[in-house]
């Protein structure tokens, strides 16, 4: 079973639409990271949250920790072409020793122009 | 910057053989982490280290071992290798922690394919 359940598993947008990537669990986590995966790459940090609540901005992309940290979502607003590749949602569990991640399916996202 | 450094990139090994995948982590970053990412699947943790001790345990096969050496550099030994074995192998490693964040950045991955 996956600890963390992210939707959609594939996203297909025109450039200059908006999206949201979903990421939930049913426990709670320490800390929450995004991730983005070239293919044959290693994943690349975007961004890690800890707060429940909390919400950060890094140009286009927005990351919420929900309130309860068992979930986040990434909202990209006007996708471009270059926001084309794989998403990565992990989280490391209260009690995981010193920080092993688990990591949501993935959501592989497609910018047409 | 520096990043985590894995080598080899990339390799090719029959069944039955042995392997040994090499990590450097970010300088002063003192926790190293092993993942193995099948085709199309998420990264699965398998093993860590901090402070040149093991850390926690994920799904490594006991035909697998690592160890973290005293330059912070870690070696993950895979033996009797299997075609299942077959899959993109990452090294991330994280600095002190700090608060309750656990940042993990990843190097590039080897590619071990078993034919």
């Amino acid at each position: 079973t996956q600890l963390l359940e992210q939707s959609p598993q594939f996203l297909s947008i025109q450039e200059g639409e908006n999206l949201t990537v979903y990421c939930n669990s049913s426990s709670v986590f320490s800390s929450l990271q995004w991730y983005r995966q070239e293919p044959g790459e290693g994943p690349v940090l975007l961004v890690t949250v800890v707060t429940g609540g909390e919400v950060k901005k890094l140009k286009r992309l927005t990351f919420q920790f929900g309130d309860a940290r068992k979930d986040s979502s990434l909202h990209i607003t006007a996708a471009q072409t270059g926001d084309t590749g794989l998403y990565l949602c992990a989280g490391a569990t209260r009690g995981s020793t010193l920080g092993r991640l688990y990591f949501g399916r993935g959501t592989q996202l497609t910018v047409w122009p | 910057a520096a990043g985590v450094i894995q080598s080899p990139r990339h390799l090719i090994k029959e069944k039955r053989e042995t392997a040994t995948l090499k990590c450097y982590p970010i300088p002063r970053h003192d926790t190293v982490y092993w993942y193995q990412q099948g085709p199309g699947q998420d990264p699965q943790f398998l093993i860590s280290f901090y402070e040149k001790m093991q850390s926690d345990k994920g799904s490594i096969p006991d035909r697998f071992s690592a160890q973290q050496f005293s330059d912070y550099h870690s070696e993950l030994n895979m033996s009797s290798l299997e075609l299942g074995d077959s899959a993109l192998y990452f090294c991330a490693s994280s600095p002190p922690v700090s608060g309750v964040s656990y940042e993990q950045y990843f190097g590039p991955g080897t590619r071990l394919t078993v034919t």
